[in-house]
């Protein structure tokens, strides 16, 4: 069965700190896709990234970054120099390839403090 | 810029009364999805459509909740009758068929008081 675990349910720090939001799946595929979703206080979803289970290799886009280990089943997301803007609910989300379903973490609620 | 649209943004309506929530996909897209997302239980699949045929709704209650594709541009999710714990935001989303990455509209707020 698929699931995706998100163990922070909150996380505040203070403007330009860097932050780590974790994100661990289970899966019994060798072939997924891993997603960010970020949902702003306006209350629409964003897609972020996906990455495929064949590329391990790390992204980074401007102050964002993501770190993929197929050794830990994990895919952790990291802000540099965070912005009250980053503030929102991040949601990391999995599916198998060839399957439309998307399966979400319980999300977590990031605050950057001013 | 395409977008997914949902109507209506908010609705609040009393318990037992039959609420409406419309979705226009993408143009283009062929998978369409209902979600519903709650403080407790998160983000929730409640249906799904691939090519207007409904291929799972196995996370909708199904003696009050239907969902239908009458045409590639409109999906509807209905609820009759409304109860209470139906509250929630109800997104729509839509997707190309194996791309795997699905657009959100910007949801509709449900009230059942």
């Amino acid at each position: 069965a698929q699931k995706v675990t998100q163990a922070q349910t909150e996380i505040s720090v203070v403007e330009k700190e860097d932050v780590t939001l974790d994100c661990v799946y289970e899966t019994r595929d060798t072939t997924y896709y891993l997603f960010w979703y970020k949902q702003p206080p306006s209350g629409e979803l964003v897609f972020l990234i996906r990455r495929n289970s064949f590329d391990e290799q790390n992204e980074i886009s401007g102050r964002y970054s993501w770190n993929f280990q197929k050794s830990t089943s994990s895919f952790n997301f990291t802000i540099t120099a965070s912005q009250v803007v980053d503030s929102a609910v991040y949601f990391c989300a999995l599916s198998e390839i060839g399957d439309d379903k998307i399966i979400f973490g319980k999300g977590t609620r990031l605050h950057i403090l001013p | 810029d395409a977008r997914v649209t949902q109507t209506p943004r908010h609705k609040v309506t009393e318990m037992g009364q039959e609420v409406t929530m419309r979705c226009q996909p993408i143009l283009g897209h062929n998978t369409v999805f209902w979600y519903r997302q709650t403080m407790m239980q998160g983000l929730e699949l409640l249906a799904y459509f691939r090519n207007r045929a409904p291929l799972d709704d196995s996370g909708m209650p199904k003696d009050r909740f239907s969902a239908e594709m009458p045409d590639a541009t409109l999906a509807t999710l209905k609820i009759q009758p409304s109860e209470p714990r139906d509250s929630a935001v109800y997104f729509c989303a839509s997707g190309a068929i194996r791309s795997d990455e699905q657009f959100f509209g910007p949801g509709t707020r449900l009230t059942v008081l």
